[in-house]
């Protein structure tokens, strides 16, 4: 079965501190898996994307990694501010001929006090 | 602005009635996207447009819930005979091309069944 799963469900940081959130996917087979960030009242915006061949790609404080043998993508945030709260989802890209589908995590939600 | 335009942004209607959301998608954007998100949930697909047509509607939750495109561009989900269960709020995403590419989300329409 394809799906999606995101750790932690929820996260609580000081402002200034690093944090990592997993994705892990059991999607067959693989095409890419995406990273969102959603604030609050607002719609998803896409952060990075990985295919099977990357396995590191930064988009300023966002570092995305990819690892195709576990399955596994994180998501770290450097230097985190007040304004990285909000939730940050990520789906996968399965394409098995003309089944092309997006499997979506249920997102984790972070929350960077002063 | 050149994003994704949903309207109207709250909804607040009476059980049992109809209700209509509106997408504007970006200028250009092939495939259009209908997501429902209800309050700490992830991102549960609704139904897919290539231009006008859905090749994909297999997340419409019962036969109250139906979407049309026209002219390769508004799209309008509508949903009959309102229950309580509806109240969420409904996302549009458009992209180019086919699934996988990037999609750009509106920021949604709040709805509340009374």
């Amino acid at each position: 079965k394809n799906q999606v799963e995101q750790s932690p469900q929820s996260l609580i940081i000081l402002e200034g501190k690093n944090c990592t959130l997993q994705c892990n996917y059991t999607v067959s087979p693989f095409s890419n898996l995406r990273w969102y960030k959603q604030d609050t009242g607002r719609g998803p915006v896409s952060l990075t994307i990985m295919t099977f061949s990357e396995n590191t790609k930064s988009n300023g404080r966002y570092t995305a990694t990819l690892d195709a043998d576990t399955k596994q993508s994180s998501l770290h945030i450097t230097a985190s501010q007040l304004s990285d709260s909000a939730s940050y989802i990520c789906d996968s890209r399965t394409n098995a001929g003309n089944n092309r589908k997006l499997i979506w995590g249920l997102g984790t939600s972070l929350a960077v006090n002063p | 602005g050149a994003g994704v335009s949903q309207s109207p942004s709250n909804k607040v209607t009476e059980k049992g009635k109809d209700v209509e959301l509106r997408c504007d998608p970006i200028s250009g954007h092939t495939a259009l996207y209908w997501y429902r998100q209800s309050l700490g949930q992830g991102l549960e697909f609704l139904i897919y447009f290539q231009g006008n047509s859905a090749p994909d509607k297999s997340g419409l939750p019962s036969d109250r819930f139906s979407a049309e495109r026209t002219g390769g561009s508004v799209s309008t989900l509508t949903i009959q005979r309102t229950q309580q269960e509806d109240s969420a709020v409904y996302l549009c995403a458009s992209s180019v091309g086919q699934v996988g590419r990037p999609q750009h989300f509106g920021d949604g329409t709040r709805l509340s069944i009374l």
